[in-house]
């Protein structure tokens, strides 16, 4: 089985600017939650699609949003980028059923606010 | 906010057990603790989890206190690549979707 992509790997934006990352989970999978990685503040969770509703939400401000899609593929985007929004932005999926916590992570997108 | 305690850093030689300790709150109901790690420019990886009984799994072994307030992450024989930071996701620490990630231990394999 093909294991999480992320895509773009890697991506500079400058201040202001908006950027749309994409992430394709497992075959099967139903559920993805995004995660901000950065020095400071380590890994925090994003918030979780499943069958295409946010079913749940980190403490980030409404500039990060996100949306699922029917074949379960789902996008973040940040809107006006500011300096501190440079990090990794990793994605999981898992099946979504139950309450195992298993995740499978992506390897994740480098982005970078010039 | 459920919150761990782990070690910042430890050292392990090649071949032997690594050992990673984690106090928590007292595991209830239905909550696991979860175990993940991430190597160096990668995501993070499952490893294990367990309520109440060790566990075993190809990776690592899992030992939960009787009290369930700390749990012991074992991985027998640690290779280099095994060097990673080492997660341990608290009870309650879990929801839809959401790990709750602190800063983790360190775990550098010595040659």
């Amino acid at each position: 089985k093909a294991g999480v992509t992320q895509t773009p790997r890697y991506l500079i934006k400058t201040r202001g600017q908006q950027v749309t990352l994409s992430c394709s989970p497992i075959s099967g999978h139903r559920s993805v939650s995004w995660y901000q990685q950065t020095p400071g503040q380590g890994l925090q969770f994003l918030f979780e699609y499943f069958s295409e509703t946010q079913r749940n939400k980190g403490n980030f401000p409404g500039r990060f949003s996100g949306r699922q899609f029917s074949n379960s593929r789902s996008e973040m985007n940040v809107s006006t980028l500011e300096l501190g929004d440079s990090a990794l932005y990793l994605c999981a999926s898992r099946s979504g059923t139950g309450v195992g916590n298993e995740q499978f992570f992506g390897p994740g997108t480098r982005l970078t606010v010039l | 906010d459920a919150k761990t305690t782990q070690p910042p850093s430890m050292d392990c030689a090649e071949g032997r057990a690594a050992n990673l300790p984690c106090n928590h709150s007292t595991i209830s109901g239905n909550e696991y603790v979860y175990w993940y790690r991430q190597i160096h420019s990668q995501g993070p990886q499952y490893i294990i989890h367990g309520l109440k009984n060790n566990e075993t799994n190809e990776m690592a072994s899992l030992i939960i206190t009787e009290d369930r307030k700390s749990s012991t992450l074992i991985l027998p024989h640690a290779t280099l690549r095994d060097t990673a930071v080492y997660y341990c996701i608290p009870p309650g620490g879990t929801s839809y979707g959401k790990l709750t990630f602190g800063q983790g231990t360190i775990l550098t394999v010595h040659p």
